[in-house]
């Protein structure tokens, strides 16, 4: 089956602080994509990452990291240093080859407090 | 460059009253996509279109529910008649070509149904 899990529903952490969401995948396809994305509470969903299932480096864009590990199924986004701006539902995603499916998490609500 | 437009933002009907929403995409984009996104859940994929044919609206309750995309540019989606259970955020977005390829959200059309 193809899905993806994302297990926190909700996060709260003090400003300046890291934190890590999490989300696990399963699919059958050999080769793929995965997304993340934000939806802050203006509501419109924001790109924020494709990762392309051949590339396991880590990805890092400011404050933002990503870990992406096959061995494990899992593309993991990290917030270093957060900040009241990154209070957002972040979802991650993953396309489906062949069935023309674009699958989302459930989300993972992060509230950064000041 | 513009961004993914829709209107209306909000809307709010009785149930079995018909509703239609509009999306135009960002410029040069071929595949559109229309999601609903209920309260607390992550966007559902109803309908992707590349260019102006459908290629996949296994998601779309068609007793009810039908999208056009008649000159492969902007798009329709309509109601008719409609349900309390679709009270949801009605997202369309764009990518270039395809699920690979990151997609764009415009800011959506909340409908309520009373």
């Amino acid at each position: 089956a193809q899905k993806v899990t994302q297990a926190q529903t909700e996060i709260s952490v003090v400003e300046k602080e890291d934190v890590t969401l999490d989300c696990v995948y399963e699919t059958r396809d050999t080769t793929y994509y995965l997304f993340w994305y934000k939806q802050p509470p203006s509501g419109e969903l924001v790109f924020l990452i494709r990762r392309n299932s051949f590339d396991e480096q880590n990805e890092i864009s400011g404050r933002y990291s990503w870990n992406f590990q096959k061995s494990t199924s899992s593309f993991n986004f990290t917030i270093t240093a957060s900040q009241v701006v990154d209070s957002a539902v972040y979802f991650c995603a993953l396309p489906t080859s062949g069935t023309y499916k674009y699958i989302f998490g459930t989300g993972t609500r992060l509230k950064v407090l000041a | 460059e513009a961004g993914v437009a829709q209107s209306p933002r909000y809307k709010i009907i009785e149930k079995r009253q018909s509703v239609a929403f509009w999306c135009n995409p960002i410029s040069g984009h071929a595949t559109l996509y229309w999601y609903q996104q209920i309260l607390g859940q992550g966007p559902k994929l109803l309908i992707q279109f590349q260019n102006n044919g459908v290629v996949d609206d296994s998601q779309l309750p068609k007793d009810r529910f039908s999208a056009e995309r008649l000159k492969g540019v902007d798009s329709t989606l309509k109601i008719q008649p409609a349900k309390l259970e679709d009270s949801a955020v009605y997202l369309c977005a764009s990518s270039l070509a395809g699920l690979i390829y990151e997609q764009y959200f415009g800011p959506g059309t909340r409908l309520t149904v009373t």
